[in-house]
């Protein structure tokens, strides 16, 4: 059973509209979140976090918030630019006491921004 | 070279072959991760590595065999391997801090089995 969720595999966006993409998880324990974006051809790279104890972070045009009574997350990146097309990868954790760190990913949306 | 690197990228194999995937990290992180991705799947942890010793294996068969001579360099020693097994295999690499840490992949190996 998939412990992170993203239900829609494609999203399709105008350029200088916001994209939105959701994630939603199933395990309570889970106390921290991450984005990672990937290209074709590369492997994901770090996007943004947020702690549990926080419901938004930003990081210029990406803003992620956290609704933990919905076990959701959502991505925003406002305005969206061609170049943000690529697939984005919701990850959770949780901080067993300092244990080296065990993210599980879901399986991803593929964004497309049209120009 | 910078970050994670993998090589090599593209591998096909036959099912009695025996092969090695190699990831080396230039980030100075003393942990290592193998993770497989395969077609519309999450990204599924293998082997995780840190301080050269394994900490986690996420039941993974016998045929896929992880080293991790120093902190810096990971294997993964591929043998009698399935069609199934053909997927993408990320490679990542993270500094423990006793919090949650980014992960820093590589461009991954595309493993075809014949």
């Amino acid at each position: 059973d998939q412990q992170v969720k993203q239900n829609s595999p494609s999203l399709s966006v105008q350029e200088g509209r916001i994209s939105i993409l959701n994630c939603d998880y199933t395990n309570s324990m889970f106390d921290y979140f991450l984005w990672y974006k990937k290209y074709p051809a590369e492997g994901p790279t770090f996007l943004i976090s947020i702690s549990s104890i926080k419901d938004k972070n930003e990081d210029g045009r990406f803003t992620v918030f956290l609704n933990k009574s919905a076990k959701h997350l959502s991505l925003h990146i406002v305005p969206s630019q061609p170049g943000d097309s690529a697939v984005y990868f919701c990850a959770a954790s949780s901080n067993y006491g300092g244990a080296t760190n065990k993210l599980i990913f879901g399986t991803g949306t593929l964004l497309a921004v049209q120009p | 070279e910078t970050g994670v690197t993998q090589t090599p990228r593209h591998l096909v194999m036959g099912m009695t072959n025996k092969k090695s995937l190699k990831c080396e990290q230039h980030l100075g992180h003393n942990a290592m991760y193998w993770y497989k991705q395969s077609a519309k799947k999450p990204l599924e942890l293998m082997f995780v590595y840190s301080l050269e010793e394994r900490v986690e294996n996420n039941s993974v068969p016998s045929r896929f065999s992880p080293e991790c001579p120093n902190s810096s360099h990971l294997f993964l020693h591929l043998h009698t391997l399935q069609p199934e097994d053909s997927a993408l295999y990320l490679c990542a690499s993270s500094q423990e801090s006793g919090s949650i840490d980014e992960q820093f992949f590589g461009p991954g190996t595309r493993l075809t089995v014949l």
